[in-house]
């Protein structure tokens, strides 16, 4: 079945530098890799999302990059803000016929940002 | 604002004893699906439905189990309460191949 990894655990940037978040996955089939942003009481938050037809996808200062031939993508955000505090998950999951599979998660990036 | 909504938001329950939790999705979303998430880990696939049939499972025994209803909302069941049943239970619907839409969970501690 499919494995994701992701990396690091933890991660302390200064405010306005920028944070990359790595995930590695197993299963070449897996075609949906979503990103969410979880702070405690808020739930998950959908934050990104890319799909296997695509490399990249950018939205405003969160974006997320692809590689198929690696198995590898990685969120990347810039200008960070304390408000981006928080711990992101990575995801993939298999999508076919209009189904939406169930996601696999990574184990979660805890984000500080220090003003 | 999430459109997802599930209650209750707190439960502590003895071993032994059985639980409900319950989530109201988006009208139209036709997938749910229950994820259960330890300390300090990710989000683990427990089960999905797709319009009130189950469709896939993750590695949960059978004392987990769960109900879709005509409305969009849901049930998460789990019998014979273990110590190690003790985590925050999220559920998620979605339509189609679009994104899941997470509620904010039901942490369950177990004593």
């Amino acid at each position: 079945g499919e494995n994701v990894e992701q990396h690091p655990s933890t991660l302390s940037v200064q405010e306005g530098d920028s944070a990359v978040i790595k995930c590695t996955y197993s299963d070449s089939a897996s075609n949906y890799f979503p990103w969410y942003k979880q702070e405690l009481g808020k739930g998950s938050q959908l934050i990104i999302d890319i799909r296997s037809n695509v490399g990249e996808k950018k939205d405003q200062r969160i974006a997320v990059t692809l590689n198929k031939t690696a198995k590898h993508f990685s969120l990347h955000i810039t200008e960070t803000q304390p408000e981006d505090s928080a711990v992101y998950f990575c995801a993939a999951s298999m999508n076919y016929g209009g189904s939406q599979g169930n996601l696999i998660f990574g184990k979660g990036t805890k984000l500080s940002v220090k003003p | 604002e999430t459109g997802v909504t599930q209650s209750p938001t707190h439960l502590i329950k003895t071993r032994g004893q059985q639980v409900t939790l319950r989530c109201s999705s988006q009208s139209g979303h036709n997938t749910v699906s229950w994820y259960q998430q330890a300390l300090g880990q990710g989000p683990q696939f427990i089960f999905q439905y797709y319009r009130e049939e189950e469709n896939g499972r993750g590695n949960f025994p059978p004392r987990f189990s769960g109900l879709q209803f005509p409305n969009y909302s849901s049930e998460l069941n789990v019998n014979a309460l273990e110590l190690d049943d003790s985590a925050l239970y999220l559920c998620a619907s979605s339509v189609r191949t679009y994104g899941y839409t997470f509620g904010s969970g039901t942490r369950l501690t177990v004593v």
